[in-house]
């Protein structure tokens, strides 16, 4: 596709529902990362993809939260028994690898009530 | 550590008038390559430069430039003939790679207002 595409756009969860956020990558791009933004700070980073090889999980708060990319393509970041202090934009990024410039999708915001 | 920092959490500009943003950083590594963000309200972080440390000269990009002092780690934003459409959140970032890996790190951002 034309950018980086996430969904849902928003997610509502209740305390201890498990979530699951999709990110699409732009076509062709190696690296994949996904990041969290909480209100009024700058994004912190998670995890982070070569093709389908999750290189980094160095960002990952907790063993609630699991990230996969079998293909090399679509990733999903998924979040088990959510609570309160996950609220948070979820953001996904992709690059070509070489140039070393990284798209962000518009990222999901979730709320965990 | 690596760190960012943006040492003015908000700024506030006339249209058409010129302003610079600033970002320092700490980082041990020698290769790395820096950035500055722009996240209007939509969410949609938008690259609006990009640096590598290896290169003296600085970036520019159309209206944006960058003043890059790698002895101080400092990587300021100037913004000539500001655009009501340029306020937005403008984060600062540094993108190292270790063991095969990428991290981008940001600051926590500036808000820049232009004043019609």
């Amino acid at each position: 596709g034309a950018g980086v595409s996430q969904s849902p756009r928003y997610k509502v969860a209740k305390r201890g529902q498990d979530v699951a956020l999709r990110c699409d990558p732009i076509s062709g791009h190696v690296s994949l990362f996904w990041y969290q933004q909480a209100l009024g700070q700058g994004p912190e980073f998670l995890t982070y993809f070569q093709n389908e090889a999750q290189l980094d999980k160095s960002g990952l708060p907790s063993d609630r939260f699991f990230a996969e990319r079998p293909e090399g393509s679509v990733s999903t970041l998924k979040i088990q028994r959510t609570q309160q202090e996950d609220s948070a934009v979820y953001l996904c990024a992709s690059s070509f690898g070489i140039d070393r410039k990284a798209f962000f999708g518009q990222g999901t915001r979730l709320t965990v009530v | 550590a690596q760190t960012v920092t943006q040492s003015q959490p908000e700024m506030s500009v006339q249209e058409a008038e010129t302003v610079t943003l600033s970002c320092t950083y700490d980082t041990s590594e020698n290769n790395y390559y820096l950035f500055w963000y722009k996240q209007p309200p939509s969410r949609q972080m938008i690259l609006v430069i990009r640096q590598e440390a290896y290169k003296q000269q600085n970036a520019t990009e159309n209206r944006f430039s960058v003043n890059f002092q790698k002895a101080a780690k400092s990587f300021s934003l100037k913004i000539s003939d500001s655009q009501l459409g340029d306020t937005a959140m403008y984060f600062c970032a540094f993108m190292i790679t270790l063991g095969g890996s990428e991290k981008l790190v940001f600051g926590k951002g500036t808000k820049l207002t232009v004043n019609p």
